[in-house]
């Protein structure tokens, strides 16, 4: 089964930092692009970042310089580093997959979301 | 960044209803759009891709059409398990956007 189970989500002071973890079953995530999503209460969807499978990494203008995406092919992990972390970036973080960004395949499938609270 | 504007932003429906949400994109996307139903608590889940091809799995009153820079999803005959928020998406060039949602709840 394709799955994809993200950890590492919790309270953090504003300035701190957090990693979160996205562990792949069924596939592998060399071969494949990973994104990280996020949806802060009350709010929609916003893409924070993709890891390509030849290692080329985006970000959301939100978080650039501050969160840094990366993964361990041994592991078939994919990590979400984020520093000076701010009350803004309290959400619900998902990862998900696409198969073939070249050719719109969409995120599928997408994890249960792990939560993210950045709180004095 | 490519701005994604969906419309109507919520609407209300019952069971048996045609339902349509249309998304615009600021700039031609070419049928780089996807769509996803959201459920609170859930995991999104992806309906449409490239426009208008429906994923495996996913119930044939889904429907996506569309392209350049219009888009639509249309759900027939709209069931008591599709009252949920929906997005559409552009992956055509990063920043990935997603539209605000539409959420559709039950007159």
């Amino acid at each position: 089964e394709v799955q994809l189970v993200e950890s590492g989500g919790g309270l953090v002071q504003p300035g701190g930092s957090l990693r979160l973890s996205c562990a792949a079953s069924g596939f592998t995530v060399k071969s494949t692009f990973i994104s990280w999503v996020r949806q802060a209460p009350g709010k929609g969807l916003e893409w924070v970042s993709v890891i390509y499978r030849g290692g080329s990494t985006y970000y959301a203008d939100s978080v650039n310089g501050r969160f840094t995406i990366s993964r361990d092919n041994s592991e078939n992990t994919v990590f979400l580093q984020m520093n000076s972390l701010r009350v803004e970036d309290t959400a619900v973080y998902y990862c998900a997959r696409d198969e073939d960004v070249y050719n719109s395949k969409g995120f599928d499938p997408w994890g249960q979301g792990t939560l993210v609270t950045v709180s004095s | 960044d490519i701005q994604m504007t969906q419309s109507p932003s919520s609407l209300s429906a019952s069971v048996g209803d045609r339902v349509t949400i249309t998304c615009r994109a600021s700039q031609d996307i070419v049928t780089y759009l996807n769509w996803y139903q959201h459920k609170p608590g859930k995991a999104p889940k992806l309906l449409i891709y490239a426009a208008s091809s429906l994923k495996s799995g996913v119930p044939s009153r889904f429907s996506g059409s569309g392209s350049r820079t219009d888009f639509t999803l249309t759900i027939n005959s709209l069931q008591p398990e599709d009252f949920a928020t929906y997005y559409c998406q552009q992956t055509y060039s990063v920043p990935w956007t997603f539209g605000q949602g539409t959420k559709v709840d039950i007159k």
